[in-house]
């Protein structure tokens, strides 16, 4: 199995730009997703392939790729954008193997 | 609407078994890969196993050890997880997920069902 790193928390003021990163050595290789969970709730995809947004997700979510580390974007951040966002990635090749990045705690102050 | 609904979950004896259920509506079951991702009391998310839309393949966490069991039923649109030999650190939120051709994300997610190992 493999790693992916997130950092724990990153706080931003409304209106400003959240950059959320996950780092991970197979990054280069493997594509990336992102989920927001808020608290007593299911995770919902915000992100997935890198930096394709599902319908349904707020043009302020994007994401972006750079060796081994990914970035999730939030512009503009709103107050409902408070919430635990994880990276996650697989190993797709001989079998599948899926890790999650440890979450990141994202405040608005 | 699409839609996963578990259950299953309860309260069990450290050593116990369960059973937990998926059951899938509002999309082709039969046409797409499932998993199932756990999430412990305050922690992150941890995937626990993967089966292929046909049932064929099946991946298991390292950490599992060989004592869950992934399994479906494409005829009742349901998803399944034996969990045998539990342990006090199985304690979690279980959720069903879809996930589209290995490459798009976890799409679906249910709402989840909770697992307490206990005496």
């Amino acid at each position: 199995s493999y790693d992916l790193t997130q950092p724990p928390s990153v706080s931003v003021s409304p209106g400003q730009t959240a950059r959320i990163t996950c780092s991970g050595d197979t990054l280069p290789k493997q594509y990336v997703h992102w989920y927001q969970q808020k608290p007593g709730q299911a995770p919902v995809l915000v992100i997935y392939k890198d930096n394709k947004r599902p319908s349904g997700i707020p043009e302020r979510f994007s994401g972006s790729s750079s060796g081994t580390t990914v970035t999730l974007t939030i512009s503009g951040v709103q107050a409902e954008d408070e919430a635990d966002y994880y990276c996650q990635s697989a190993d797709n090749s001989a079998t599948y193997y899926v890790v999650f990045g440890g979450g990141t705690k994202l405040t608005v102050l | 609407e699409e839609q996963l609904v578990e259950s299953g979950g309860g309260l069990v004896q450290p050593g116990g078994s369960l059973r937990l259920s998926c059951a899938a509506s509002g999309f082709t079951f039969s046409s797409f890969d499932m998993n199932w991702v756990r999430q412990a009391p305050g922690k992150g998310l941890e995937w626990v196993s993967y089966i292929s839309s046909d049932g064929r393949a099946m991946y298991y966490a390292d950490s599992l050890k060989g004592r869950f069991t992934i399994s479906r039923d494409n005829a009742k649109n349901s998803l399944y997880l034996q969990l045998n030999s539990l342990r006090a650190e199985d304690t979690a939120v279980y959720y069903c997920t879809r996930d589209p051709n290995r490459v798009y994300g976890m799409d679906v997610w249910g709402q989840g069902t909770t697992v307490t190992v206990s005496s």
